[in-house]
């Protein structure tokens, strides 16, 4: 079983939409938890940190739910820039960074 | 620049020669993380460094891997006898003590044919 569980899409939005990811991992010891952002033939770079309470950055809602190992990402008001594969990422003990296979988005004018 | 280098960006071999890419960290990290990439898939752990300890290794890196991070600061990756299997985007990553935040490099993308 995979670590990082995530649905790879693609997701094929209109400008102005809202959409929602969602990933699943396996380890319930799982530290800490993140969202990446990866365009086509770059190398990944960090979106946003993912807390039990929920954060918030711009049009980017991050949640986890740890019951149920889980975490989301809500994006509003979509832009074309938004296109991109949006990674999940758990980080277990000893500092080991999990991936999943990522979330194809694009956004379409 | 102060960001994670990576070099070669770009690496055509046949197969069975042997391979080596360099990776050269933000300076004040001491973590330092080799991830392998193919199209569609995320980035797959290889192994982890902290300052020149390899720390973990992937069960999915064979023997003909090998990585080395000799004065805690730049790091090697070494395949050797490369197969066809070989061919994907090798990503370097680093990371600070405080916060658990990788900044990769742009990667080394291997060709095998």
């Amino acid at each position: 079983r995979k670590e990082v569980e995530q649905d790879p899409g693609p997701f094929n939005v209109p400008e102005g939409a809202t959409v929602a990811f969602n990933c699943t991992y396996s380890n319930s010891a799982s530290q800490s938890f993140f969202w990446y952002r990866q365009d086509c033939r770059k190398e990944p770079k960090l979106l946003m940190s993912v807390y039990s309470s929920g954060n918030e950055d711009g049009r980017f809602t991050a949640q986890l739910n740890r019951a149920s190992q889980y975490i989301s990402l809500l994006i509003r008001d979509s832009k074309l820039s938004d296109s991109a594969t949006y990674l999940c990422v758990v980080v277990t003990n000893f500092n080991k960074f999990y991936f999943g296979s990522g979330t194809k988005l694009n956004v379409k004018p | 620049d102060t960001g994670v280098s990576q070099d070669p960006r770009h690496k055509i071999t046949k197969r069975g020669q042997n391979v080596t890419f360099r990776c050269d960290p933000i300076s004040e990290h001491n973590r330092l993380y080799w991830y392998r990439q193919t199209l569609g898939q995320g980035p797959e752990f290889l192994t982890y460094f902290q300052n020149e300890a390899q720390l973990e290794k992937s069960r999915l890196l064979s023997d003909r891997f090998s990585a080395e991070r000799p004065k805690g600061s730049f790091s090697t990756l070494e395949i050797q006898r490369t197969e066809q299997g070989d061919s994907a985007m090798y990503l370097c990553a680093s990371e600070g003590d405080i916060a658990e935040k990788l900044f990769f490099g742009s990667g080394t993308q291997l060709s095998v044919l």
